[in-house]
């Protein structure tokens, strides 16, 4: 079974510029969610969607985070215009089902870096 | 403050060592408790899941919850080379449990 792939990376892009993160969770999970780390700081809940609907967006930082998930499969977070201070780690994970005890499997990270 | 906070180390062991790790919080309404562990440039793995009180073990591994402390840890027993990472705690309230509040990580170096 694959698991929770990211794409790219690692971007570098300039302040000001728009970037768009890709997560595809493992097949057959309902569940995603978006996190990230930026430089020091512990890793952050971001929103977390089921199926294609948005269950939990209360750590989505500004309107300059946008999520997406069309279709329930792979997920989009677009981030326009970019600030420096949005550098940082974007891991995303899903679970097979939204019970406490199913698992958050957690993909590799894309590195942001905003110059 | 933050929710829930975390040594970060870097701790060095001898192989072999028990290896201790900790993390406290605030919100007393965390219910479920994770340990989670991170390889360089990797996803944080799932290690150890708990629901509120008590202790868990697993192979090496012995997690431990204290709620009247808001503490919890993680005990590793003859650790290994293969243990060097970082070890992250996170922990969730039952009211929003697909939420996680993580700590900052600490980073375990053992020592062949």
């Amino acid at each position: 079974e694959a698991g929770v792939t990211q794409f790219p990376s690692h971007s570098v892009i300039e302040k000001g510029q728009t970037v768009t993160l890709r997560c595809d969770p493992i097949s057959g999970h309902d569940n995603l969610y978006w996190y990230r780390r930026v430089m020091g700081k512990e890793i952050k809940f971001l929103l977390h969607f089921v199926k294609e609907s948005k269950q939990d967006e209360s750590g989505m930082p500004n309107n300059r985070f946008l999520a997406e998930r069309t279709g329930g499969t792979y997920s989009t977070l677009k981030v326009q215009p970019a600030e420096l201070e949005d550098s940082g780690v974007y891991f995303c994970a899903s679970s097979r089902g939204g019970l406490a005890w199913d698992t958050q499997y957690f993909g590799p990270g894309t590195r942001l870096t905003v110059l | 403050q933050k929710e829930v906070e975390q040594d970060p180390g870097p701790l060095s062991v001898p192989e072999g060592a028990i290896v201790s790790l900790n993390c406290t919080y605030s919100n007393s309404a965390f219910q479920y408790f994770m340990w989670y562990r991170q390889y360089s440039r990797k996803g944080p793995e799932l290690l150890m899941y708990t629901y509120s009180s008590g202790n868990k073990e697993d192979g090496r591994f012995t997690a431990q919850v204290d709620k009247s402390s808001k503490y919890i840890s993680l005990f590793i027993r003859d650790s290994q080379p293969s243990d060097s990472a970082t070890y992250l705690c996170a922990m969730s309230a039952a009211r929003n449990f697909n939420k996680f509040y993580f700590g900052s990580g600490t980073k375990l170096n053992v020592k062949p």
